[in-house]
């Protein structure tokens, strides 16, 4: 059974940066389209950005005025999300979201989440 | 940049009773190759959002029948035939037909 399992919780400094990470596991990692999708505090859903392993395709939304870095290991079925020069308005839950790129069929399997908190 | 409307943003239901969500596209989310790519996610309280609903309606795996999305070009719907407990949660669209992805700001339904 396909499982996209992130790393755990952040604590971090304004201007600073942060990685969150999403391994794959049990599903055609070959095969994917990855989503890295932000909640803030009692709000949303956020698209960030997209990235296609297999194709090395990566597109952003131009809200993070490229602030946000998404990359793949192939190798390790593991994608990563880097976002940079951190504010509070940062502070949310950060998920990872896959789906099949040649049979869409939605983002059909969720990451847990990773919580990112921004304070001084 | 296509932009989601969804309506209402709450939505109060009697147990057994029908409810109905809309969502409309700035821009018509049919694809060349006839598909509507817009889908529908149930997030409930303090878990990740799950997939419900996609190309518009077809349901996901494990979806229970009494789901159901509907609509084509820019409008939609989510109807859900007989409202229980368990369907309590935050309902988004979302376009998929081209990048930025973009989803609706959500609609709250909660049991009267």
């Amino acid at each position: 059974q396909a499982q996209l399992v992130q790393s755990g919780a952040e604590v971090k400094k304004p201007g600073s940066s942060v990685t969150v990470s999403c391994k794959a596991t049990g599903g055609p990692f070959n095969r994917y389209t990855i989503s890295w999708v932000r909640q803030a505090p009692g709000q949303g859903l956020e698209w960030m950005g997209r990235i296609i392993p297999n194709l090395d395709i990566v597109d952003y939304s131009q809200n993070f005025q490229g602030r946000v870095t998404i990359s793949a290991v192939k190798s390790t079925t593991t994608a990563y999300m880097e976002l940079t020069s951190l504010r509070s308005e940062d502070t949310a839950v950060y998920y990872c979201a896959s789906g099949d790129h040649y049979n869409y069929y939605g983002m059909d399997v969720w990451g847990q989440g990773t919580t990112v908190t921004v304070s001084s | 940049d296509i932009v989601m409307t969804q309506s209402p943003p709450s939505l109060p239901v009697t147990p057994g009773e029908p409810a109905s969500i809309s969502c409309r596209s700035s821009q018509s989310l049919r694809h060349s190759n006839g598909n509507h790519y817009l889908e529908w996610y149930l997030q409930k309280a303090g878990q990740s959002p799950q997939l419900l609903i996609h190309m518009a309606s077809s349901r996901a795996s494990g979806v229970p029948d009494r789901f159901s999305g509907s609509g084509s070009g820019t409008d939609f719907t989510l109807k859900i035939s007989r409202v229980e407990a368990e369907d309590v949660g935050v309902y988004y669209c979302k376009q998929a037909l081209q990048t930025p992805i973009a989803f609706g700001q959500g609609t709250r339904l909660e049991i009267k």
